[in-house]
C-alpha cells in the first residue's frame, strides 16, 4: 500500500526541547493533516492545513503545508513527557477522502 | 473521547473464520471510513461509505466486505481469515463526503485482530 515518506523514524530528546520532523510525497494533496497515536489507541487529530504556504498552531504545535503541495513539516516546542507517542502525517489527494498516511515518526521524551 | 466507537475491543480467533467489527460515527457525521494498521504497511485506507452508499475503495482484499446502515453506523466483514489478516482495525467519521475541504477524520480506539 502507499505510505508517504515521514522523517525521522524514531527522535530521542530531553524534555523541554523542540522537536521538528517532515513528511513529503510524490504527488499533491488538497489537505495536509497530523495525528498522534499513543500505544493501542486510535489516532488523535492534532492539526489540519487546508492551503499552500499555510502555518497554523495548536498550542506548542505548529504546522506547515508545503507550498508545493508535496510536504508538510510539524514542530512541537518545548517538548513534556506526554509528548510521547507516534506522529503521523497524512494527506487527503484530490477528488477524495481517504488519507494516505505517513510511516510514522517515534518520539520519546526523557525527563 | 473522538466521539466514534468500535466494538469490539479485541478479538481473537482462528485461521479461516468471519468476524464482524462494528462502527459508530459521531454524532452528525455522515461518512465512515475503515482503515488496517500493520506493522509492515502502516495505516492503510480500506473503504469509505457516505451516507448509506459506498463512495470509495482502497486497499481491500475481495474477502473482505462492509456495509453502513441507516443509523450511520458500520460494519466491516472479515472472512475466510488468514494469519496476515492481524492486525488493528480502525474506523473513522467525518461530517461530509464529498471529496472536499474541511473535512477532518475522527479515529475510533480500534480493534485488534488476532488470527491464529
Amino acid at each position: 500500500g502507499q505510505q508517504l515518506n515521514q522523517s525521522p523514524q524514531s527522535m530521542f530528546i530531553q524534555e523541554g526541547e523542540d522537536v521538528s520532523m517532515n513528511c513529503t510525497s510524490s504527488s499533491i494533496f488538497n489537505t495536509w493533516l497530523w495525528y498522534k497515536q499513543d500505544p493501542g489507541e486510535g489516532p488523535v487529530l492534532l492539526i489540519a492545513l487546508y492551503k499552500a504556504g499555510e502555518l497554523t498552531s495548536n498550542g506548542r504545535l505548529t504546522a506547515q503545508f508545503g507550498i508545493t503541495r508535496k510536504d508538510s513539516f510539524l514542530n512541537i516546542s518545548a517538548s513534556i513527557p506526554s509528548d510521547v507517542g507516534i506522529y503521523f502525517c497524512a494527506g487527503q489527494p484530490y477528488n477524495t477522502d481517504k488519507l494516505i498516511f505517513g510511516t510514522g515518526t517515534r518520539l520519546q521524551v526523557f525527563p | 473521547d473522538s466521539g466514534v466507537t468500535q466494538t469490539p475491543k479485541h478479538l481473537i480467533t482462528a485461521t479461516g473464520q468471519r468476524v464482524t467489527l462494528r462502527c459508530s460515527p459521531r454524532s452528525g457525521d455522515l461518512s465512515v471510513y475503515w482503515y488496517q494498521q500493520s506493522l509492515d504497511q502502516g495505516l492503510q485506507f480500506l473503504i469509505q461509505y457516505y451516507n448509506g452508499e459506498e463512495r470509495a475503495k482502497g486497499n481491500i482484499l475481495e474477502r473482505f466486505s462492509a456495509q453502513q446502515f441507516p443509523d450511520l453506523h458500520s460494519e466491516l466483514n472479515l472472512s475466510s481469515l488468514e494469519l496476515g489478516d492481524s492486525a488493528l482495525y480502525f474506523c473513522a467519521s467525518s461530517v461530509l463526503g464529498t471529496s472536499g475541504l474541511y473535512n477532518e477524520q475522527f479515529f475510533g480506539p480500534g480493534t485488534r485482530l488476532t488470527v491464529l
